[in-house]
């Protein structure tokens, strides 16, 4: 299947640094790519929708200047976590369906492990 | 609001079961559904992806059904492993926004013992 590479797999940073997270689909090109937030033993939650060239589009109650969204290529997202808090800690992953017809299918990079302390 | 609801939310079986993992959603929007596999502290495998105009998708031992009709999709593990514990999720694809967005259950957490 296709390959969707997220780095890095972990990171710990201080409060008020930034973070940056990259997002890659290695075998095909994605126009668009998702980036989710996961807490502990919950589901995942749709943060923002990354559009090649464009602006993001962002879900109700995140702050996109917060979560800053860059996708500059058909094969790089970007998110980076600005001025991070410890309410930032969480476990973030980024999906990327292949450009193409509607029914396609979803692939999702590994996750990230942010803790802020 | 879309909602997809996952039963059980935790299951725990002896090695050798069949089992049956259930997901429920409420709006007809959705026109396909993923099931994906989540090990701790990782990503997500695509297990199995149903689309509309299907009925079930078999991989292995894993076979997954849709009905739209009813809003009802389900994931059957055959002669489960200690290997196959891992939460399962399931997630309707639906159209909003401009864009294909996938819309998650919470997850059934899978425990299998020998």
């Amino acid at each position: 299947g296709a390959v969707v590479s997220q780095h890095p797999s972990r990171v710990i940073c201080k409060s008020g640094t930034s973070v940056k997270i990259e997002c890659r689909s290695l075998d095909f090109q994605a126009t668009t790519m998702f980036w989710y937030r996961q807490f502990p033993k919950q589901s995942l939650m749709l943060m923002a929708t990354s559009n090649e060239g464009s602006k993001a589009t962002y879900e109700q109650g995140v702050e996109k200047d917060k979560f800053l969204i860059n996708h500059a290529s058909l094969t790089l997202s970007t998110l980076t976590v600005t001025s991070a808090h410890p309410e930032d800690s969480s476990f973030y992953i980024c999906s990327a369906r292949r450009t193409g017809p509607l029914n396609t299918e979803a692939f999702f990079g590994q996750g990230t492990r942010l803790t802020v302390v | 609001k879309q909602e997809v609801t996952q039963i059980p939310a935790a299951l725990s079986v002896p090695e050798g079961e069949n089992l049956v993992l259930n997901c429920s959603f409420t709006d007809s929007a959705i026109y396909n559904l993923q099931w994906f596999r989540q090990d701790p502290g990782k990503g997500l495998t695509s297990l199995l992806l149903i689309q509309s105009s299907q009925r079930e998708q078999t991989s292995g031992r894993l076979n997954a059904s849709l009905d739209k009709s009813s809003g009802r999709s389900t994931l059957y593990i055959a002669a489960s492993q200690p290997g196959d514990s891992a939460t399962y999720l399931c997630a309707g694809t639906m159209f909003s926004g401009g864009y294909n967005k996938l819309i998650f259950g919470a997850g059934t957490r899978l425990a299998v013992h020998p």
